[in-house]
């Protein structure tokens, strides 16, 4: 079954260390996403890519960074310049940037301690 | 103003009732609307997409937008607790999507 996957599922971050997401994707999707969603607030985009080697930054790229080496794979590093990374983080892709809907991964909770 | 304004609920509904998610928006470039379901602690999922003026529906659900008002709404009939998660309406524009934070159903048996 095609999908996207997320991994690791829960993930513990210390103060000061850099921590990478992984998403990978089977769908054949050409535009990949990043997310970010803390309570009471509607989903942001950190980067999104929709291309091979190619990435933009979305709203609060700030203290996040990618890559896009293959269609399939769109890892995100939250580097320790990122100062309130505690979160859920949801990886998503599209077919083609205006195709319509996203499909979204599980989400990885990220949790400072 | 947000750029999407949805009620964060919840809104509470008795079972086989008909619920009614609200949803207005600023963007007057905005082009298409979605609605996605999203249970506690797990990813969202597309469930109704519209993009003309009018009532588009797809089973239980019925999305309905009025470009004029800035107001898009998504309908339940026959609520199921099954239905309970937070609703999250979507607006895309030109190269810009916005989320809103969601509206809280609770579907009471």
């Amino acid at each position: 079954d095609g999908g996207i996957t997320q991994s690791p599922k829960y993930l513990f971050r210390k103060e000061g260390q850099n921590v990478t997401l992984s998403c990978e994707q089977n769908l054949n999707h050409d535009a990949m996403y990043w997310y970010r969603q803390d309570p009471g607030q509607g989903l942001r985009l950190i980067y999104y890519s929709q291309i091979v080697n190619d990435f933009q930054k979305g709203d609060i790229a700030e203290g996040y960074s990618v890559s896009r080496e293959k269609k399939e794979s769109f890892p995100l590093t939250v580097t320790s310049a990122q100062k309130n990374p505690t979160a859920f983080y949801l990886c998503a892709s599209k077919a083609s940037p205006g195709y319509y809907g996203y499909t979204f991964g599980s989400g990885t909770r990220l949790t400072v301690v | 103003q947000k750029e999407v304004e949805q009620n964060s609920g919840p809104l509470s509904v008795p079972e086989g009732a008909i619920a009614s998610l609200n949803c207005t928006y600023s963007d007057r470039g905005s082009q298409s609307f979605f609605w996605y379901r999203q249970y506690s602690g797990k990813s969202p999922e597309l469930i109704m997409f519209i993009y003309s003026n009018g009532d588009k529906e797809d089973g239980r659900f019925t999305a309905q937008l009025n470009k004029a008002s800035q107001y898009v709404s998504l309908l339940i009939r026959d609520s199921q607790p099954s239905d309970s998660a937070t609703y999250l309406c979507v607006t895309r524009g030109y190269q810009k999507v916005t989320f809103g934070i969601g509206t809280k159903l609770q579907v009471i048996p």
